[in-house]
C-alpha cells in the first residue's frame, strides 16, 4: 500500500475564509480522490482529482466551492472556499492504482484526514 | 445506483469474544467489490478486508473474515477474539468498477474489558 500524508491535520477557521488541504503520496498513483465526512456521518465522495486536467466532481459539489489541483502523480490539493460552519468536517484523500490491488481489485487507501472546524 | 445498508448503529462486545457487523448491499452490476474499513477516533480510514463478487471463498485477513452471502446480498464482517483496540467505527463499502466507493452509515463497535 501507499503511504499518504495530509496537511494540516486539523484547523479552526473563521467563516468566509478558505483553507487548502494538501495530500502527498510516497509513490506515483493513478487515481486520487477527495472525500468529506460530516460529523456523525459517512463518507461522501467530493471529486476525483485528475492529473493534468480538471477534477471530476460528484453531484452536489462544484469547482467554485471545492477547487482541486493535481499537478503530478503524487500530490493533490483541495481548497474549501468561503467556508461556513456547515463545512466543518473531516476531509480525506484516498489513492488507488495497480500497486494497491487486493485480490485483483484496486483498493483505495486513505490519508489520515484533516479535521476542519469553521466558527 | 449502489447502496450499502448497515442496520446496527452500535455494537458491544466483551474482550476476546467474536462479533459480527452486518452489511447488506444493493447493486444491479454483476461485478463488484465489497470492502470493510475501520475508523478509529483519530479519523483515519484503515482498509481491513475485500471480497469480490466472483470470489468463491469468503475472504479472511487475520482476525477479520467476511461472511459473504451473495444470494442474500450480505457481506458481514466477523471479528474474532476482540481486542480493546478494535473499538472504532466500521464502514462497509461497495465499488462497481468505476473507482467510486459508496459507503454505508457505519457501525460503532465498543469492546469492553
Amino acid at each position: 500500500s501507499a503511504v499518504i500524508s495530509q496537511k494540516p491535520s486539523r484547523d479552526i477557521c473563521q467563516r468566509g475564509t478558505s483553507l487548502t488541504i494538501q495530500c502527498q503520496v510516497d509513490s506515483q498513483v493513478t487515481m486520487m480522490f477527495w472525500y468529506r465526512q460530516q460529523p456523525g456521518q459517512s463518507l461522501t465522495l467530493i471529486a476525483t482529482a485528475n492529473q493534468g486536467s480538471e477534477a471530476t466532481y460528484e453531484s452536489g459539489f462544484v469547482i467554485d466551492k471545492f477547487p482541486i489541483s493535481r499537478p503530478n502523480l503524487t500530490f493533490s490539493t483541495l481548497t474549501v472556499s468561503n467556508m461556513s460552519p456547515e463545512d466543518s468536517s473531516i476531509y480525506l484523500c484516498s489513492v488507488e492504482n495497480d500497486r494497491t490491488k487486493v485480490g485483483g481489485q484496486e483498493t483505495q487507501y486513505f490519508g489520515p484526514g484533516t479535521r476542519l472546524l469553521v466558527l | 445506483a449502489q447502496k450499502i445498508t448497515q442496520t446496527q448503529p452500535g455494537m458491544f462486545v466483551q474482550e476476546k469474544e467474536a462479533v459480527t457487523l452486518d452489511c447488506t448491499y444493493d447493486t444491479s452490476d454483476p461485478s463488484y467489490g465489497l470492502f470493510w474499513y475501520k475508523q478509529p477516533s483519530s479519523g483515519e480510514m484503515i482498509f481491513l478486508i475485500y471480497q469480490g463478487s466472483y470470489d468463491q471463498q469468503n475472504a479472511t485477513e487475520g482476525r477479520y473474515s467476511l461472511n459473504f452471502q451473495k444470494a442474500r446480498k450480505s457481506a458481514n464482517l466477523v471479528i474474532s477474539a476482540s481486542q480493546l483496540g478494535d473499538s472504532a467505527m466500521y464502514f462497509c463499502a461497495i465499488n462497481t468498477g468505476f473507482q467510486k466507493l459508496v459507503f454505508g452509515t457505519g457501525t460503532r463497535l465498543l469492546v469492553s474489558p
